[in-house]
């Protein structure tokens, strides 16, 4: 969906360096969610936003941090990366009837 | 979280063909969705559908949510038809709309 937009699309990072994973909506759409895919295993739900200041944890967590400080942005930061955490990472925002529109992915790779 | 399975996990067609790609959730689901995930790795919405029947073109959905399954058909096959095909729904329990995705099934149609 054009009005979900991720930066970088690709980025290589080494082992032990931050890495910050931006998603940006268009609209102010309250919820917002990241997930991470992986060979064998589906998307699976790292962090979410219902709203800015408000954010939970997923599935799997552990190794990422998130904020969101005004409602059209949503960061997902790696302070210390591993290799397990290389990965296609995608945002998504809730619209209309609860459906979950995607943005185009940002794959990384952790050296 | 719920238990999404599809079936079968791959599948290699002869363009014109007929298709029907199945889900399974352990428990009841809420907000169900079938997504298209293109060879450029772009997830499409193809149908919010938490409960019976919707149609768009060569594809259809059914979802009998009492039984917790959902169908999705795809008819006349084409090659731009290829990708991996997800489905996905929200668990009753308070998980803030995240969705929980089956491992996908694997689209081939051959000219």
């Amino acid at each position: 969906d054009a009005g979900i937009t991720q930066s970088p699309r690709y980025k290589i990072t080494e082992t032990g360096r931050q890495v910050t994973l931006m998603c940006h909506q268009t609209w102010s759409h309250s919820y917002m969610f990241w997930y991470r895919q992986d060979l064998g295993h589906g998307l699976r739900l790292i962090y979410y936003s219902a709203a800015a200041d408000i954010t939970d944890k997923g599935e799997v967590p552990d190794g990422y941090v998130v904020s969101r400080s005004k409602t059209e942005n949503f960061p997902l930061t790696l302070e210390s990366a591993t290799r397990s955490q290389t990965s296609v990472y995608f945002c998504a925002i809730l619209k209309g009837d609860n459906e979950q529109y995607f943005g185009p992915g940002t794959r990384l790779t952790v050296t | 979280g719920i238990q999404v399975e599809q079936s079968p996990p791959d599948l290699i067609l002869q363009e014109g063909a007929n298709s029907t790609l199945r889900c399974n959730f352990s428990d009841s689901v809420n907000n169900l969705q079938w997504f298209h995930q293109n060879p450029w790795g772009q997830l499409i919405n193809l149908f919010y559908i938490p409960s019976g029947t919707k149609q768009n073109g060569r594809l259809s959905a059914t979802t009998v949510a009492t039984e917790r399954y959902s169908l999705l058909y795809i008819s006349s096959s084409q090659t731009t038809d290829s990708g991996v095909y997800f489905c996905a729904g929200e668990s009753n329990s308070n998980s803030g709309y995240a969705l929980n995705f089956g491992k996908g099934t694997s689209l081939l149609v051959t000219p």
